[in-house]
């Protein structure tokens, strides 16, 4: 039972562009989510989370939007740089477990 | 400040072995928690230690255990080897756990013939 779905396995924008990752869970009861950057032959590195009574979070080029009632996490990148091709999870976490979602890898497009 | 560190990062086995990785958790972080990851799967959840209990447990077999130190160093070991154990085994610290950002090994990769 995948509890945190990231549908989109790869997405491609062009460089100076918007990025829009998208994810979807189904447990109501996850209090923060997070999302996770990881490059080939690294673990993954945190990016930026946000809690369940938020409805957004920014951190520079990084913004997180949560929409409760569906169930909906996006993460923005603006502008896109070519430093931010890599895999990108989100995960959320409840009673002390942190639930990953199966990833999506982003490709910028010089 | 150091990273966490996992050890070893390559490891080859033969199906039927068993096999010991290790974690060292970033100084001060209480929480170690262990994932496997798969293509297609994602990061799959194995355990989570705190003060060395295990406080929370994925949906693995009992083949996959582990254990926490009191310096916060933990091990995960794995007993009669499958194929389908070949993954990246990676490990994550927190000072808390729960919402607080987890800090992640390079991982070690585990291959299995």
């Amino acid at each position: 039972d995948q509890q945190v779905k990231q549908n989109s396995p790869s997405l491609s924008v062009q460089e100076g562009r918007i990025s829009i990752l998208n994810c979807d869970y189904t447990n109501s009861m996850f209090d923060y989510f997070l999302w996770y950057k990881k490059y080939p032959a690294e673990g993954p590195t945190f990016l930026i989370s946000i809690s369940s009574i938020k409805d957004k979070n920014e951190d520079g080029r990084f913004t997180v939007f949560l929409n409760k009632s569906a169930k909906h996490l996006s993460l923005h990148i603006v502008p896109s740089q070519p430093g931010d091709s890599a895999v990108y999870f989100c995960a959320a976490t409840w009673n002390e477990k942190l639930t990953f979602g199966t990833g999506t890898r982003l490709t910028i497009i010089p | 400040k150091a990273g966490v560190t996992q050890t070893p990062r390559y490891l080859i086995k033969t199906r039927g072995q068993q096999v010991t990785l290790s974690c060292s958790p970033i100084s001060g972080h209480r929480s170690v928690s262990w994932y496997q990851q798969t293509p297609g799967q994602g990061l799959q959840f194995l355990f989570e230690y705190f003060s060395e209990t295990q406080r929370n447990k994925g949906n693995f077999p009992g083949r996959f255990s582990g254990r926490q130190f009191s310096n916060s160093r933990s091990e995960m070991n794995v007993s009669t080897l499958e194929l389908g154990d070949s993954a990246l085994y990676l490990c994550a610290s927190s000072f808390g756990g729960g919402g607080q950002p987890q800090h992640f090994g390079d991982g070690t990769r585990l291959s299995i013939l």
